[in-house]
């Protein structure tokens, strides 16, 4: 269950669109659409904002959009805000009931 | 709404044990399968576990295998994680979390575990 590779840091001015990349293997992205997204603020706990590769839950702005090809998952985050400054996690399936999460990825907004 | 309350975390020294609490509201419980992730002092998320919504089916990360128990009550709507043999790496925050089709929907806000001696 080696975890999935992210940028350790991104960032963009307001305005702007940033997308974060998440690779895995053929054992977990490329092996299932369930590739999920998660924002966590400082000291918070984790918000989905992308599950099955690019559905948005109910509530989440739809400057956040999913998308996958291979063995590789995007985030992508248009008309960037300072609210959107925030660590970035993926997670994929790893088998058909287990999970594996991305290292993590800083957004800074400039 | 959805409301998941952990508690039990603490300080321990390495090589104790204890068990974790999450309770559950707002949901149907026995519908949903359950979730523990833990996230160490400045670090990314790590998938702990997993329950099946009746209990009948567990699975564990590699690091965790064998030294930490999944189970629930669902008569108590409450999940729980027995963590044994603690080691100063399993320090951490552990979240419990509720199970959608390959993805966490709901998180709760966390147990501080401290290993240290």
């Amino acid at each position: 269950q080696s975890a999935l590779t992210q940028p350790a840091s991104v960032s963009g001015s307001p305005g702007q669109s940033i997308t974060i990349s998440c690779t895995g293997t053929t054992s977990d992205i490329g092996a299932y659409n369930y590739v999920s997204w998660y924002q966590q603020h400082p000291g918070k706990a984790p918000k989905l904002m992308i599950y099955d590769v690019s559905d948005r839950p109910s509530g989440v702005s739809t400057r956040f959009s999913g998308s996958k090809s291979g063995n590789t998952a995007s985030l992508t985050i248009s008309g960037l805000q300072a609210e959107d400054e925030a660590d970035y996690y993926c997670s994929s399936s790893a088998t058909s009931s287990t999970l594996v999460f991305g290292g993590g990825t800083k957004l800074t907004v400039l | 709404q959805v409301q998941l309350v952990e508690s039990g975390g603490g300080v321990v020294q390495p090589g104790k044990s204890l068990r974790l609490s999450c309770v559950a509201s707002g949901f149907t419980f026995n519908y949903y399968g359950m979730h523990w992730v833990r996230q160490a002092p400045g670090k990314g998320l790590e998938w702990v576990a997993i329950i099946s919504y009746d209990g009948g089916d567990k699975h564990y990360g590699d690091s965790v295998r064998g030294r930490f128990t999944i189970s629930r009550d669902n008569s108590k709507n409450t999940l729980y994680l027995q963590v044994n043999s603690l080691r100063a790496e399993d320090t951490s925050v552990y979240y419990c979390a509720r199970g959608a089709d390959g993805y966490i929907d709901y998180w709760g806000r966390g147990t501080l575990v401290s290993v240290s001696s």
